[in-house]
């Protein structure tokens, strides 16, 4: 199993729809937790850290449930910019981990 | 500006000859990575540093070498480049990842070909 899965999409998401995606991970020893947004073949940018209590961030939702091993995202009233790969990472035992990203796109 | 700088960005070689990334950041992180990321691959930590001296093995260190002498510079040396490390890498420097809330810092991305 690899440390961090995600379903690469697309997610196929009409402007001002709702779009939520998983990420699972293996290795309970993980310490921290983010999602970054990458546009087309440029470096990834940090969106949000996630916490087990949970946190938003205007529009933007993450939770962390260590118990099932996943994280998760909610996008709410998407915006055409929010068309990107979003990208699931852990941190744990000196090594970050990479999901391969969860491709959104945003339609008119 | 906070930022992590890479050179070149772009560059097309030839089988066998050696060749080095650089990769400097001006924030003082003690960690810094190497990357490469692969169409259906993701990102792969290549190798990574905790600090000055200190240097570990990622998933994907075969063809590769690195080096931290200055805490502001991680290069990447590729001894004898072979067409399967044509790539996309990115380096990436933090404070320290483990703690939730410390940014991960990328470079722009080298995009290497060999051929």
């Amino acid at each position: 199993r690899k440390e961090v899965e995600q379903d690469p999409g697309p997610f196929n998401v009409p402007e001002g729809a709702t779009v939520a995606f998983n990420c699972t991970y293996s290795n309970s020893a993980s310490q921290s937790f983010f999602w970054y947004r990458q546009d087309c073949r440029k470096e990834p940018k940090l969106l949000m850290s996630v916490y087990s209590s949970g946190n938003e961030d205007g529009r933007f939702t993450a939770q962390l449930n260590r118990a099932s091993q996943y994280i998760s995202l909610l996008i709410r009233d998407s915006k055409l910019s929010d068309s990107a790969t979003y990208l699931c990472v852990k941190y744990g035992n000196n090594r970050l981990a990479f999901g391969k990203g969860n491709q959104v796109v945003v339609i008119p | 500006e906070a930022q992590v700088t890479q050179n070149p960005r772009y560059l097309i070689t030839v089988t066998g000859k050696k060749l080095t990334v650089t990769c400097s950041q001006n924030m003082n992180h003690e960690y810094m990575s190497w990357y490469r990321q692969d169409p259906g691959l993701g990102l792969r930590q290549i190798y990574y540093s905790m600090n000055v001296e200190v240097t570990d093995k990622g998933d994907v260190p075969e063809g590769y070498k690195v080096s931290r002498k200055e805490k502001r510079n991680f290069p990447l040396i590729l001894e004898s480049p072979s067409p399967n490390q044509t790539s996309l890498y990115f380096c990436a420097s933090s404070l320290s990842p483990t703690s939730a809330g410390n940014t991960i810092y990328f470079g722009e991305g080298s995009w290497l070909t060999v051929v």
